[in-house]
């Protein structure tokens, strides 16, 4: 059974650089049928879906994130990753991993979530 | 980006209610439209995919309906569980978006 586990700082200082993983267990990164995306919420705020990258390496971002979002894989170790730069406080949220198995970009599998918040 | 809406933004339901939520989309999306549910502290968990298509394990009491820009989430009878906040997302097109959220408490 697929499982998504997020990790990574709690604690970000503005104008860094935020740095996440997420660890897939249950199946592999590397099967064709799948591709893996990060979705954030800020406090009491709605969903925003930040990007995703196919087992191909194709990645695609939300266009207001897209200059400072990189989504990468490490297949050998079984994990995908976010990095988004130059952070401000707008950027505080909880970010999920996820991915769909049935339909593009319907999320089925979630990560628990991990909280960050930019802070000096 | 296609924009999405909800109403009503919150409702106060009783156990055993029949909840409906609807969901527009800012243009036609033909049948690509999603529902999950959240409660605090927890991830969105999918309810519905393909607008009426029943995830798996997701009791029958939810159901959905509708195509291109119009859309209702039902519950038929409201059970102590279900009391969350409800988001549609669409995902016909790049980038997925989502609703702001439908929130249901007990009345």
């Amino acid at each position: 059974q697929l499982q998504l586990q997020e990790s990574g700082p709690g604690l970000v200082k503005p104008s860094e650089t935020l740095s996440l993983t997420c660890t897939v267990s249950g199946g592999s990164i590397s099967s064709s049928s799948y591709y893996w995306g990060w979705i954030r919420q800020p406090p009491g705020k709605g969903l925003e879906w930040i990007g995703s990258i196919y087992y191909s390496g194709s990645t695609y971002y939300n266009p207001s994130l897209k200059s400072r979002v990189t989504i990468s894989v490490d297949t050998s170790k079984n994990q995908f990753s976010l990095k988004l730069s130059s952070v401000t406080a707008a950027d505080t949220a909880v970010y999920y991993c996820a991915m769909p198995r049935v339909v593009v970009h319907a999320f089925d599998i979630w990560g628990q979530g991990t909280m960050v918040t930019v802070s000096s | 980006d296609i924009q999405m809406t909800q109403s009503p933004s919150s409702l106060s339901a009783s156990v055993g209610d029949r909840v409906t939520i609807t969901c527009r989309a800012s243009q036609s999306i033909s049948s690509y439209l999603n529902w999950y549910q959240q409660k605090p502290g927890k991830a969105p968990k999918l309810l519905i995919y393909a607008a009426s298509s029943l995830q798996s394990g997701v009791p029958s009491r939810f159901s959905g309906s509708g195509s291109g820009t119009d859309f209702t989430l039902t519950i038929s009878s409201l059970q102590p569980e279900d009391f969350a906040t409800y988001y549609c997302q669409q995902s016909y097109s790049t980038p997925p978006t989502f609703g702001p959220g439908t929130k249901v408490d007990i009345k």
